[in-house]
């Protein structure tokens, strides 16, 4: 079955770190380019971060720029989010998409992460 | 600061047709974008509509169609069904492994 599959979140103190996993399946991983997307309860969707495909570029929304790293493991068919210095407005259900001709088209189910005290 | 544009909400009675569109703060939305629009009810992930401005999704219904209409890109919905009750997000591609989400358009059918 072609699907992804976030884990790794949970309940984090401000300032604290998480890293959250997607697992994929079905598909040849290596070659697509992949995205983080966050949604905070209530609110719209917010695109977090990309990599490419080999060779690696990577891109950070403004606001996770320097805490958050995004890496990849085409062996393990993974990718993986590090969140640092995490704040109360990075609670989000937070999605793995792939990505194909610019466009998110496939999604994981979320995994949520609060930050909260 | 880059801020796309949605309709915050939308109303539609059953079998009619309703546009909703994807705007810039500053400039014209055009193909280079790759505008892109998303359907998402209440706790489920998006599913894709439309990717590269007006190219369907697979699996879609062709009463869901894509465009640039003027300087924005588009939705439109023809024969608008109840589960089309919903919530719509546009992105644009910035360039550079770069997107920017719209706030969305909550869509109501009734």
């Amino acid at each position: 079955e072609v699907q992804l599959v976030e884990s790794g979140g949970g309940l984090v103190q401000p300032g604290g770190s998480l890293r959250l996993s997607c697992t994929a399946s079905g598909f040849i991983f290596s070659i697509y380019s992949m995205n983080w997307v966050r949604q905070a309860p209530g609110k719209g969707l917010e695109w977090v971060s990309y990599i490419r495909s080999s060779p690696s570029t990577i891109s950070y929304a403004d606001s996770v720029k320097g805490r958050f790293t995004i890496s990849r493991d085409d062996a393990k068919t993974s990718l993986y989010l590090q969140m640092n210095s995490l704040r109360a407005e990075d609670t989000a259900v937070y999605y793995c998409a792939r990505d194909y001709a610019y466009n998110f088209d496939m999604w994981g189910r979320g995994t949520m992460v609060t930050v909260s005290s | 600061q880059t801020v796309v544009t949605q309709e915050p909400s939308f109303s539609v009675s059953p079998g009619g047709t309703v546009t909703l569109t994807c705007g810039l703060s500053s400039g014209s939305v055009s193909t280079r974008y790759y505008p892109s629009w998303y359907q998402q009810t209440p706790g489920q992930a998006p599913r894709t509509l439309i990717y590269s401005t007006n190219t369907r999704s697979s699996g879609v219904p062709d009463r869901f169609s894509g465009s640039i209409l003027g300087n924005k890109a588009a939705l439109t919905i023809t024969g608008a069904q109840t589960d089309d009750d919903s919530d719509y997000y546009c992105v644009l591609y910035m360039g550079g492994g770069n997107w920017v989400f719209g706030g969305g358009t909550k869509l109501t059918v009734l």
